[in-house]
């Protein structure tokens, strides 16, 4: 069975530049995450999807941040403008439900480093 | 609220040495509990969790009880190997009209020959 994708890796760009990181869940899993991790934090969960809608975006900085999942497949993280704060990585994960129940299985990430 | 607090790293402990990592939470509820650890230059996995008080989950030799009164899910190893090295995060699901998920700072061991 194949992971969950991210793509790219890394991106670097200058602050007020804009930027897109896609996910591609394992196929079949309802719920989709995507988290922050700035080093040496844990992961902050910015949204979460069920199928196609938003369950929690409480921790979204919607100012510049959005993110959709068209389709109920996969999805894509938005910021524009960047900060330099917004350095991390983003990280996807997916579930087959959502619950305690149901594993999370991450992607690798893509590490973002805004000059 | 929520919140999860994890003892600070990095630990640094010999091969066979016992480990613990300490976890504690606060949750309005009954939340589930979990551990996750992230292995040099891979991603997140689950290595247990425990969804009600009193349970243990155990997997690869670790293991970790839910305290319930204590609020407490602290990870341990009898032994550690140099492959356990790696980034401990423990993190909780509590259920509001969603399932919230909180993780912790993590902590960093780091297990010498």
């Amino acid at each position: 069975e194949a992971g969950v994708a991210q793509s790219p890796r890394y991106k670097i760009i200058e602050k007020r530049q804009s930027v897109a990181f896609w996910c591609n869940p394992i196929s079949g899993h309802a719920t989709l995450y995507w988290y922050q991790q700035i080093l040496g934090q844990g992961p902050k969960l910015l949204i979460q999807f069920q199928n196609n809608g938003v369950v929690d975006d409480s921790q979204l900085p919607k100012d510049r941040f959005s993110a959709e999942r068209l389709k109920g497949v996969d999805s894509t993280l938005k910021i524009q403008p960047a900060k330099l704060e917004d350095s991390a990585v983003y990280l996807c994960a997916s579930s087959l439900e959502s619950g305690s129940s149901y594993e999370q299985y991450f992607g690798p990430g893509t590490r973002l480093t805004v000059t | 609220g929520n919140s999860v607090t994890q003892m600070e790293g990095p630990v640094t402990l010999s091969e066979e040495a016992f480990l613990t990592i300490n976890c504690t939470y606060t949750a309005t509820g009954y939340p589930s509990l979990f551990w996750y650890v992230q292995y040099p230059g891979e991603g997140l996995q689950l290595l247990l969790k425990a969804t009600k008080a009193d349970d243990k989950g155990s997997n690869k030799g670790f293991e970790a009880t839910y305290r319930k009164e204590t609020t407490s899910f602290h990870l341990e190893k009898g032994s550690v190997q140099v492959s356990d090295s790696a980034v401990y995060f423990c993190a909780l699901i509590v259920k509001t009209s969603y399932d919230k998920v909180i993780f912790g700072p993590g902590t960093s061991l780091s297990v010498i020959p």
